[in-house]
């Protein structure tokens, strides 16, 4: 079955000081990679994925996330953290069953602290 | 920005009471889901929905629960006798055409149960 572990709770940053957020993944055949973050009171907001192609996606706000296939990672980064990139972070993958429209199946979040 | 909007933000509702949840997709979009956020707790896959069926649905999804797309614009959730455990913030999320699309999440709606 496909899975994603995130395995900090929490993960807390200077303003600009460099973050990650980590993310591993479990899946069979090729995965399908997602970062969404949530703000306060609000949905998921979609940040940027990993389908095929360069290991290193870019997404919104500065974020960028590296696939490493060898360690079944796909870890979120951002090279200068702002105070208003504090929220909770969810890694997806999507369940890739054969026909369907595919789930999400998404881990269980870290939230992002950072300080001024 | 086109965005994927639901309503209400908030419900409360006694047990054993039905609710409808409703969603408006983006317009052009043709896969609908529904996704739940017990508090604390990962969000997790109810329904998806195309060409007027579901797709796939998981084990939460049991009979208690239904989905519609009544006029081609709504998609809703129908929870017909909600127990406390269906506290939670359900969201709505909806993709174009094909298996790689990405899925748009609206603000959700919280349901509280009493």
């Amino acid at each position: 079955a496909q899975s994603v572990a995130q395995p900090e709770d929490q993960v807390n940053v200077a303003e600009g000081n460099p973050l990650t957020v980590k993310c591993t993944y479990s899946v069979s055949g090729n995965p399908y990679l997602f970062w969404y973050v949530q703000y306060p009171n609000r949905g998921l907001q979609f940040l940027l994925k990993y389908i095929t192609g360069d290991n290193l996606v870019k997404g919104s706000y500065g974020f960028e996330a590296e696939f490493n296939k060898s360690q079944t990672s796909f870890h979120l980064k951002k090279p200068s953290a702002l105070v208003s990139d504090s929220a909770l972070y969810f890694c997806a993958v999507r369940d890739r069953v054969s026909g369907g429209y595919n789930k999400l199946i998404f881990g269980a979040g870290t939230r992002l602290a950072v300080h001024p | 920005e086109p965005e994927v909007t639901q309503t209400p933000s908030h419900q409360v509702t006694q047990m054993g009471q039905e609710v409808i949840l409703r969603c408006v997709p983006i317009s052009n979009h043709l896969y609908f889901y529904w996704y739940r956020q017990i508090l604390g707790q990962k969000v997790e896959f109810l329904v998806s929905f195309y060409n007027n069926e579901i797709s796939e649905k998981s084990e939460i999804f049991d009979d208690q629960f239904s989905v519609e797309r009544p006029d081609g614009s709504n998609f809703t959730l129908k929870i017909r006798s909600t127990k406390l455990e269906d506290s939670a913030m359900y969201f709505c999320a909806s993709s174009g055409k094909g298996a790689l699309e990405t899925q748009y999440f609206g603000p959700g709606t919280r349901l509280l149960v009493l």
